[in-house]
């Protein structure tokens, strides 16, 4: 198994409240991805990075930021949680120079439920 | 139209029995392909990564492209309850980042 761990794994909170999400490599692989996976949608990518602070957009990335200060590290935000916000993260991780084409590989997830 | 369709089942088979699970995709330019298998409460997890058309095969498990048709393919050989999960398949867009089908619920029956 990827060496990926996410925490906390389960996770219940009030709307507007900050939430912030964990995902820890040891693999020493460059690129880390942040997913939501929902019924009906599939895993749609939210935020990922390239590198120690450097980080990029994904598909649905409005009322999320990220930070990388480490290899190790990539940390997912919730700054005012909304109920749309409900779904199970994946935080992934990829190999490679550019991180082109080279597989994923996926953490065991998050399940976060905003009231 | 998404770029990756995927039906999302369930499917459901006997024990022994091959599977053909599918997925059908609009970009022609798109190239590398992959499977992951997700059961339930836990990540998706890589089965078989694909780059030509033709088939590769990794033991009970068989991907198969036809870039022509826009078509990939997983069979499993002689189905186990334990192959009872969802199937995820996976393309690389022209950004170099992943678009996942919705995935299809396979259940094996003893």
């Amino acid at each position: 198994d990827a060496g990926i761990t996410q925490s906390p794994r389960h996770k219940v909170t009030e709307t507007g409240t900050p939430v912030t999400l964990r995902c820890h490599q040891t693999e020493n692989h460059r690129y880390m991805y942040w997913y939501r996976q929902d019924p009906g949608h599939g895993l749609r990518l939210i935020h990922y990075s390239y590198g120690v602070k450097d980080t990029d957009k994904g598909e649905v990335s409005d009322g999320y930021s990220v930070s990388r200060s480490k290899t190790e590290d990539f940390l997912l935000t919730l700054e005012s949680a909304t109920s749309s916000q409900t779904s199970v993260y994946f935080c992934a991780i990829s190999e490679g120079v550019q991180g082109g084409n080279q597989p994923q590989h996926f953490g065991d997830g998050t399940r976060l439920s905003i009231l | 139209q998404k770029e990756v369709e995927q039906d999302p089942g369930p499917l459901s088979v006997p024990e022994g029995a091959i599977v053909s699970l599918n997925c059908t995709y609009s970009n022609s330019a798109f190239q590398y392909f992959m499977w992951y298998r997700q059961y339930s409460r836990k990540g998706p997890e890589l089965l078989m990564y694909t780059y030509s058309s033709g088939n590769k095969e990794d033991g009970r498990f068989t991907a198969q492209v036809d870039k022509s048709s826009k078509y990939i393919s997983l069979f499993i050989r002689d189905s186990q309850p334990s192959d009872s999960a969802t199937y995820l398949c996976a393309i690389f867009n022209a950004g170099n980042m992943l678009t996942f089908g919705g995935g299809t619920r396979l259940m094996v029956k003893p």
